[in-house]
């Protein structure tokens, strides 16, 4: 248990769907992350928010759209996906976004693109 | 751009044996450095940092050690065990910028 909890774990969605994945963390951080993983590539980072603000856009495709409703929460919605969008979405967090201490993960949600 | 690389993709070892497993960054400015391990189907979770001022740091089983002149870093774990298997990343950090990850190292624990 890291105290970051991602959801739902596993998502099967058409390249039509609309979708949502949801993040949730219990460890006081303020700032939040969205990162990529895909076979054999690095992790690949999308978004960071920190207190709520979004501070990085990785030039992620605006099919996915983030959102950070406050400190604890944090949401990525999909929709018009691609089959190469396919891949583990893992949630992170720390303590601030100044990359001074370690990333807290969560177990990940795993997306197929159909 | 910066990069941070891992020298093997696969390591097998015998359970008891001791395990390296190698990272090479390329940023001779980053501060600190995190080594991750992730089991399948979970999420990476940290397992030891050393930051830029220290060359050695010890944990439980596990040691890492950082030599700056080459822009080298290695994970030791001690007497390694089956649940040791998962792929291993390093991280780099520069303060106040984003973590730079290693694409990973699968570490198979041999009975």
């Amino acid at each position: 248990e890291t105290g970051v909890t991602q959801t739902p774990r596993h998502l099967v969605m058409g390249m039509t769907n609309k979708k949502s994945l949801k993040c949730e963390q219990h460890l006081g951080h303020n700032a939040m992350y969205w990162y990529k993983q895909s076979a054999k590539k690095p992790l690949e980072l999308m978004f960071v928010y920190n207190f709520k603000e979004q501070t990085e856009n990785n030039s992620v495709p605006s099919r996915f759209s983030p959102e950070c409703p406050n400190s604890s929460h944090l949401f990525l919605h999909l929709h018009t996906l691609q089959p190469e969008d396919s891949a583990l979405y893992l949630c992170a967090s720390s303590p601030s976004g100044l990359a001074a201490g370690e990333l807290f993960f969560g177990e990940g949600s795993r997306l197929t693109v159909l | 751009g910066e990069s941070v690389g891992l020298h093997l993709p696969t390591l097998s070892v015998q359970e008891g044996d001791n395990s390296i497993i190698n990272c090479a960054y390329s940023n001779s400015a980053s501060d600190y450095f995190i080594w991750y391990k992730q089991e399948s189907g979970k999420g990476p979770q940290f397992i030891i940092d050393i930051r830029s001022n220290m060359d050695k740091r010890q944990g439980q089983r596990v040691t890492v050690l950082l030599n700056k002149t080459v822009k080298h870093l290695s994970l030791q774990i001690a007497a390694t065990q089956p649940g040791d298997s998962a792929v291993y990343f390093c991280a780099e950090i520069n303060y106040g910028q984003n973590f730079v990850f290693g694409p990973g190292t699968r570490l198979s624990v041999l009975p």
